[in-house]
């Protein structure tokens, strides 16, 4: 089973609205990041969240962190068509080594104009 | 651009033939990883590099051969693949927490 899910799988909204993308986990986490994938490209790191943080926000980005639940979501503010992508929770574990990250499935945002 | 390259962008291999992927950073990063992205799946880590040494090796079949020559350069050779073997080969490279990708090489294996 994987570490990082992110739900839902797929999100369509309209530009303007806000976006919300959960992700679950199921092992004790060193910190918890959101990564960006344009279709076919390489991904892009988002936001990183550590155990011991709540809240994050970064720009329109807000990212919360419920490790009693562990669970994490990701908002998107006033989005736009340009933020049409898939995006992916990833975990490093706070045991072995903490470079390594376990990827969800991922969330496919689509931003209509 | 992240500063992670990879070359070639696409590949289109035949079962028998051998081939290699090039990923270069120009971030000073200490680690190196290979990634492969099959459609409808999660990322799978295949290899990690750090300080050159190979530090994790996830049950990848033995016709994926990772090299990493110096702490800018990781190749992965290919060979003798199955079709089942083509996806997006994504390379990243970190310093701390975060990786920085490439933007993959598309292989096909016919």
């Amino acid at each position: 089973s994987q570490q990082g899910e992110e739900d839902p799988q797929a999100l369509s909204i309209q530009e303007g609205e806000n976006a919300t993308m959960n992700c679950s986990y199921k092992t004790s986490i060193n910190n918890l990041q959101w990564y960006r994938q344009n279709s076919g490209r390489g991904l892009v790191h988002l936001i990183l969240i550590r155990s011991n943080e709540r809240e994050k926000h970064s720009g329109r980005l807000r990212v919360t962190l419920d490790t009693s639940k562990k669970s994490s979501s990701l908002l998107i503010t006033a989005s736009r068509a340009a933020d049409t992508a898939s995006y992916f929770c990833a975990t490093a574990s706070d045991s072995g080594s903490a470079r390594q990250l376990t990827f969800g499935s991922g969330t496919q945002l689509t931003v209509l104009p | 651009e992240t500063g992670v390259t990879q070359t070639p962008r696409h590949l289109v291999m035949g079962m028998t033939n051998k081939k290699s992927l090039k990923c270069e950073q120009h971030l000073g990063h200490n680690a190196m990883y290979w990634y492969k992205q099959s459609a409808k799946k999660p990322l799978e880590l295949m290899f990690v590099y750090s300080l050159e040494e190979r530090v994790e090796n996830n049950s990848v079949p033995s016709r994926f051969s990772p090299e990493c020559p110096n702490s800018s350069h990781l190749f992965l050779h290919l060979h003798t693949l199955q079709p089942e073997d083509s996806a997006l080969y994504l390379c990243a490279s970190s310093l701390a927490d975060t990786q920085y990708f490439g933007p993959g090489t598309r292989l096909t294996v016919l």
